[in-house]
């Protein structure tokens, strides 16, 4: 079954970038599309981006959509989140999560991103 | 993108049943027969559950069942349980590669 792992949370200042990572150790991740959820301290889910399979089609939120770029490398079974222009309002846990026929359903654990001064 | 809408929170007694409500519009839910359900325990990753609208998971409980009309997709849970005390959140395909989620429910199992 597959697992994933996110990495790369932390505190950064406002305006600031960060790069979130996840680690799959599944063998037929290149055959997924993934996605990034967050979910803000006491709030509920939202969708920010995914990628498909061969990275030819990338979608976003609209609230992150130029400041944010996913990306994945499927020879390292690895998805990323480059997140440039934090402000607070993106203070949330990221969860890598992967897309079975356009339903979401398997997730990683997440990671924290926290963005104060 | 708007967030489909849920009822902030809904409660039984054990052994009871409850729906819970997941309304979108028809660039989302009603469209298409891609809605999904999410249980999150406080402090854990969200628990895949339900998807196209009425599908259970492996090894999801068949007390757990999912259908739609129009624009509303609705979560059944029979037999409320202790461990059924939970947060739930409904998610739509949106086209174009994009999803949209529930504003989600607290479920108190009274």
């Amino acid at each position: 079954e597959e697992q994933l792992a996110e990495s790369g949370g932390g505190l950064v200042k406002p305006g600031g970038s960060l790069r979130l990572s996840c680690s799959s150790s599944g063998v037929t991740f290149s055959s997924y599309s993934m996605n990034w959820v967050r979910q803000a301290p006491g709030k509920g889910l939202e969708w920010v981006s995914s990628i498909s399979s061969s990275s030819g089609y990338i979608s976003y939120a609209d609230s992150v959509k130029g400041r944010f770029t996913i990306s994945r490398d499927n020879a390292k079974k690895s998805l990323f989140l480059q997140m440039n222009s934090l402000t607070a309002e993106d203070t949330a846990i990221y969860y890598c999560a992967r897309d079975l026929s356009l339903s979401i359903d398997v997730w990683g654990q997440g990671t924290t991103v926290t963005v104060s001064s | 993108q708007s967030a489909l809408t849920q009822p902030a929170s809904v409660s039984g007694s054990p052994g009871q049943s409850i729906t819970i409500s997941c309304t979108g519009t028809s660039s989302d839910v009603g469209i298409y027969n891609l809605v999904s359900w999410y249980q999150q325990h406080p402090g854990k990753a969200p628990k895949f559950m339900i998807y196209e609208v009425n599908k259970r998971s492996s090894g999801v409980s068949v007390r757990f069942s999912g259908s739609k009309s129009g624009n509303t997709a609705t979560l059944t849970i029979s037999g409320l349980q202790a461990e059924d005390e939970a947060d739930y959140y409904c998610c739509s395909y949106a086209g174009s590669s994009t999803f949209v989620f529930g504003t989600g429910t607290k479920v108190t199992v009274l």
